[in-house]
């Protein structure tokens, strides 16, 4: 069975804190994605990377840096985590070009 | 950039009755439109996709309409069951998927 799997379902982080969101795919997929997910706002994108060491800002990468150094591993970081960014977020993979993107569960983030 | 709106935000139905969710998009070279079905504490799942070569598709309850002309396509869902109520996001993309714009989300309740 295929699967994305975030390191945390619920984290709870002070304001002013380093944080970072794990991401780990098993189907060799070369894209993955940090989404963001905000009732009335849908799934706005952050970062996404189609390569190791590759990365691209989304629509939203204020705040945020990403990291992948290996192939199934992509990272989320929060460098000074502030309440405006308590979300839940998702973390997806693809193929290239092969549509479907297989998200994770979610990692719901309170900064306080 | 792609921009895709979605309608309606909320929408009840009796069990048995349709259900009809339209998302229209922007960018003209979107050619990849799926719709993704999100259960409570759940990642968002894909439940059917369209490329634009093609009109309309068919999953057993689940249909898919695209007009490419008008910059959109509409999900829906026939014989309503308790078990459809989620959320549905639409998106679209430029590049079968390396990318993908989510609506903003339709919360879809199944009334028995």
């Amino acid at each position: 069975d295929v699967k994305v799997t975030q390191s945390s379902r619920y984290l709870v982080k002070r304001t002013g804190e380093k944080v970072f969101l794990e991401c780990v795919q098993d189907m060799d997929h070369e894209n993955m994605f940090w989404y963001r997910q905000d009732p009335g706002l849908g799934l706005r994108l952050i970062y996404f990377s189609y390569d190791v060491k590759m990365k691209e800002k989304g629509d939203i990468p204020e705040g945020y840096s990403v990291s992948r150094e290996k192939k199934e591993r992509f990272s989320l970081i929060l460098e000074s985590a502030s309440t405006n960014q308590t979300s839940m977020y998702l973390c997806a993979s693809n193929g290239q070009g092969r549509g479907e993107a297989f998200f994770g569960q979610g990692t719901r983030l309170t900064v306080v | 950039g792609e921009n895709v709106e979605q309608h309606p935000s909320t929408l009840s139905v009796q069990e048995g009755d349709s259900a009809v969710i339209k998302c229209t998009y922007s960018d003209s070279a979107s050619n990849y439109f799926p719709w993704y079905k999100q259960e409570l504490g759940k990642g968002p799942q894909l439940i059917i996709d369209i490329r634009s070569n093609v009109g309309e598709k068919k999953d057993q309850r689940i249909a898919v309409t695209l007009n490419k002309t008008a910059k959109h396509f509409s999900l829906h869902i026939t014989e309503t069951q308790p078990e459809d109520s989620a959320v549905y996001f639409c998106a679209a993309s430029t590049e079968y998927g390396n990318k993908l714009v989510f609506g903003a989300g339709t919360i879809l309740r199944v009334k028995s």
